[in-house]
């Protein structure tokens, strides 16, 4: 069956623009989740989608939100870009009992100048 | 809440030896531990996983214990190859994922 997929891969942006990201889960998954990935840090987890809602939500300010569609593709929004927004986000999604195989995407390298 | 503890950051091993990287956590109610490996450029990937109900887990050249008491569990990679040089993370979960700060492994030919 087909992977994760993101939009787009790289995206260049500018300090106070606002970005949308975009991640389609493997078919049959519920969950989704974004995370954040900064060079020599780690999983910076963001938020978690199920059914359409916000299950989890990580420590992250109000500027980053996201939301899950019916057909489970989920969609993350940073508004007023800092430079320190600069990172690879990864989604991943999978079945959403909580105690299965995370499966990520390839991510989506956004760098704000 | 609950948090994840990874050490060592860096591990540097010589081709064809062990490598034993060790995670604590604070919740006593999780019942999941995965870990996974992102080789450099790459997405992560589930390595292996253990339940709660299980003492051990091997998969060919890598295990992972746990000790649900000491509320710590361990990867064990032995006769570790070029192909194992990889960041991997630990995670462990009750409802949410909580993830370790990972151990970048190098092995040295």
């Amino acid at each position: 069956k087909a992977g994760v997929t993101q939009t787009p891969r790289y995206l260049i942006k500018t300090r106070g623009q606002q970005v949308t990201l975009s991640c389609s889960p493997i078919s049959g998954h519920r969950s989704v989740s974004w995370y954040q990935q900064t060079p020599g840090q780690g999983l910076q987890f963001l938020f978690e989608y199920f059914s359409e809602t916000q299950r989890n939500k990580g420590n992250f300010p109000g500027r980053f939100s996201g939301r899950q569609f019916s057909n489970s593709r989920s969609e993350m929004n940073v508004s007023t870009l800092e430079l320190g927004d600069s990172a690879l986000y990864l989604c991943a999604s999978s079945s959403g009992t909580g105690l299965d195989e995370q499966y990520f995407g390839p991510g989506t390298r956004l760098t704000v100048t | 809440g609950e948090n994840v503890e990874q050490h060592p950051s860096t591990l540097s091993v010589q081709e064809g030896d062990s490598a034993v990287i060790k995670c604590t956590y604070s919740d006593s109610a999780s019942n999941y531990f995965p870990w996974y490996k992102q080789e450099l450029g790459k997405r992560p990937q589930l390595i292996i996983d253990i339940r709660s109900n299980v003492g051990e887990k091997k998969d060919q050249r890598i295990a992972v214990t746990l000790n649900k008491t000491a509320k710590h569990f361990s990867l064990h990679i032995t006769e570790t190859q070029p192909e194992d040089s990889a960041v991997y993370f630990c995670a462990a979960t009750n409802y949410q994922l909580i993830w370790g700060a990972g151990t970048k492994l190098i092995i040295k030919p």
